[in-house]
């Protein structure tokens, strides 16, 4: 079983600051990594993902994250925010059994403020 | 091809009413998923198909949910003697070969 933990709930922060949303992951297995948003009212869509190779992914909207395997996480990262990134945020994992299906966080709330 | 399709994007019923949803994958991808997210939380899994194989059920799906998939394209998941409890968001997915999953816009529903 693997679980997923997103150690802040809401992230406040001003606009053009730089800001970093942490995510911890616990399974047993090799593991492929994301990070979701999700605007109010809407479904979820992808920034990134980890499935192999380099250990920093680059995403849309200019977020990047990091996959660090020695202390299970996957922080995102984005140097200088606009009010338009406030939204909710969602680190998931899925791991390499046939479903594949993703174990999600309980996601951070990342408010910009003017 | 205009992503994932969910319908209706709102439901309001009363509790003990039956519901059914639909979701439109996209056409290339094999393996839809569904998904639960009450206020305040990430998504929880509740099913997954392979074509028109239902593969896989966690134990959030009781016996009042059930969900197909025919001839392995639109899928439907419908709840009976729906309780306030499964008010949330229901959320479909499908999933290339490249680990690349895409969510439909949710139904919300409301158990009144």
């Amino acid at each position: 079983a693997q679980s997923v933990t997103q150690l802040d709930s809401q992230v406040p922060v001003f606009e053009e600051a730089p800001v970093e949303l942490r995510c911890n992951y616990s399974s047993s297995v090799s593991v492929y990594l994301f990070w979701y948003v999700q605007y109010p009212n809407q479904g979820l869509q992808l920034l990134l993902k980890y499935l192999s190779g380099s250990t920093l992914v680059k995403g849309i909207n200019g977020f990047e994250a990091e996959f660090n395997k020695s202390q299970t996480s996957f922080h995102l990262r984005k140097p200088s925010v606009h009010i338009s990134d406030t939204a909710e945020y969602f680190c998931a994992v899925s791991d390499n059994n046939a479903g594949n299906m993703l174990t999600f966080g309980g996601g951070t709330r990342l408010m910009v403020k003017p | 091809d205009t992503g994932v399709s969910q319908d209706p994007r709102h439901k309001i019923t009363k509790r003990g009413q039956n519901v059914t949803f639909r979701c439109d994958p996209i056409s290339e991808h094999n393996r839809l998923y569904w998904y639960r997210q009450t206020l305040g939380q990430g998504p929880e899994f509740l099913t997954y198909f392979q074509n028109e194989a239902q593969l896989e059920k966690s134990r959030l799906l009781s016996d009042r949910f059930s969900a197909e998939r025919p001839k392995g394209s639109f899928s439907t998941l419908e709840i009976q003697r729906t309780e306030q409890g499964d008010s949330a968001m229901y959320l479909c997915a499908s999933r290339d070969t490249g680990y690349g999953y895409t969510f439909g816009s949710g139904t919300r529903l409301t158990v009144v």
